[in-house]
């Protein structure tokens, strides 16, 4: 989901199971996503993107469904393991032009 | 792995003073960016920047930052006078092509104004 200020949204879950963290976007226009992890202390790194002529996109562990009717971004993660723990952002542009950041969600893994 | 690095990785400096913050992108790409990151919330755009001129800027971007590409690798962000509120994590970051591409980021600089 999405916060305000200082107080992210949280997730906690346990080892081995599976995550989903969600997004949801503002601009309807919007055609190319990214998520992004951020560990503490450094920069966002890119997990996985995708187009608005999808709805769904899988990579290693990771799956982003696009539900472009209500505005809806989620990325789900198999087996979450404890280097999964870190700040997860949405990212979205549209027309080519430069991209803007959500809130995002502080995933938190208990071993 | 070509990389976004970014120097230094903590400035301090006092409040009024002049601050700029260093970045190196990844050599072919050809779009450059900053963003910034106050503690606890989310990362927000700064400015854009391709072919020797800012491509996009937002509405924190104002009059006391500019950015240069002084030579062929260096991209850098100057804050003129620092005001408290600047204290945050900055980000460069940078990609082939704008908007459709995956940004790399670097680890960022963090600016402390006391």
């Amino acid at each position: 989901g999405e916060s305000v200020g200082l107080h992210l949204p949280t997730l906690s879950v346990q080892e081995g199971d599976n995550s989903i963290i969600n997004c949801a976007y503002s601009n309807s226009a919007s055609d190319y996503f990214i998520w992004y992890k951020q560990e503490s202390g450094k920069g966002p790194q890119f997990i996985i993107d995708i187009r608005s002529n999808m709805d769904k996109r899988q990579g290693q562990r990771v799956t982003v469904l696009l539900n472009k009717t209500v505005k809806h971004l989620s990325l789900q993660i198999a087996a979450t393991q404890p280097g999964d723990s870190a700040v997860y952002f949405c990212a979205e542009t549209f027309n080519n032009n430069d991209m803007r950041f959500g809130a995002g969600t502080r995933l938190t893994v208990k071993p | 792995e070509p990389e976004v690095t970014q120097t230094p990785s903590h400035q301090v400096t006092q409040m009024g003073q002049e601050v700029i913050l260093r970045c190196v992108p990844i050599s072919n790409h050809l779009y450059f960016y900053w963003y910034r990151q106050i503690l606890g919330q989310k990362v927000e755009f700064l400015v854009s920047f391709y072919n020797n001129e800012i491509s996009e800027k937002s509405e924190i971007f104002d009059d006391q930052f500019s950015v240069e590409r002084p030579d062929g690798s260096n991209f850098t962000l100057k804050i003129r006078s620092t005001k408290l509120e600047d204290s945050a994590m900055y980000f460069c970051a940078s990609n082939v092509d704008r908007g459709r591409d995956i940004q790399y980021f670097g680890a960022g600089t963090r600016l402390s104004v006391l």
